[in-house]
């Protein structure tokens, strides 16, 4: 298994641009998160799914949407990309709430 | 805000148990208690977690006192990849939404 795969690694945006960020596993898993993480701080969860079809929002949602339709895959799309928005993002899966959560690689992104 | 309170940095030498501490003094009843760690800028990895009883893995154990008011996460012989920020995090069986704080830093020295 690959386990949560994340794409791209890298992104430099201008303000304002807008861009998706591509979540899949192969787990099976019916839940899916996305945080981000600032420099020498936690995660915060922006957005999670419990199901396919279904999401709602974590901590920090303002600015991000995103959407399920299938069991794999978990987008998660900046409109308007600003300087506060520079971060890395982590998505993360889990067979259900209690377990242990996988997690991906990140995407290091920075809005110029 | 997360509902733990962690010391900043720790080390520990090479082959020797790593003890960290957590204190989750406002805990309820149903939250568990949950360990990850990060090594570098790698996505976290799950290490362990529990209610009440102490829990041990092949990774780690966890012991939680008896009032649930604080944690210690024991690695028992530690090694240079273990160097890590390692969170601890209380969060309720219904809770999807995991409080990450700022982790203990513990670096392991040869």
């Amino acid at each position: 298994n690959a386990g949560v795969t994340q794409t791209p690694k890298f992104r430099i945006l201008k303000i304002g641009q807008s861009m998706t960020l591509q979540c899949a596993q192969d787990m099976n898993h019916n839940y899916m998160y996305w945080y981000r993480q600032d420099p020498g701080m936690g995660l915060k969860l922006i957005y999670y799914s419990v199901g396919a079809g279904i999401t709602d929002k974590g901590e920090v949602p303002n600015g991000y949407n995103v959407s399920r339709s299938t069991t794999e895959d978990f987008p998660l799309r900046l409109e308007l990309a600003a300087p506060s928005q520079t971060s890395v993002y982590f998505c993360a899966s889990s067979r259900d709430r209690a377990n242990e959560q996988f997690f991906g690689p990140g995407t290091r992104l920075t809005v110029l | 805000d997360a509902k733990t309170t962690q010391p900043p940095s720790m080390d520990c030498a090479e082959g020797r148990a790593a003890n960290l501490p957590c204190n989750h003094s406002t805990i309820s009843g149903n939250e568990y208690v949950y360990w990850y760690r990060q090594i570098h800028s790698q996505g976290p990895q799950y290490i362990i977690h529990g209610l009440k009883n102490n829990e041990t893995n092949e990774m780690a154990s966890l012991i939680i006192t008896e009032d649930r008011k604080s944690s210690t996460l024991i690695l028992p012989h530690a090694t240079l990849r273990d160097t890590a920020v390692y969170y601890c995090i209380v969060r309720g069986y219904n809770n999807n939404d995991m409080r990450f704080g700022a982790g203990t830093r513990l670096t392991v020295k040869p």
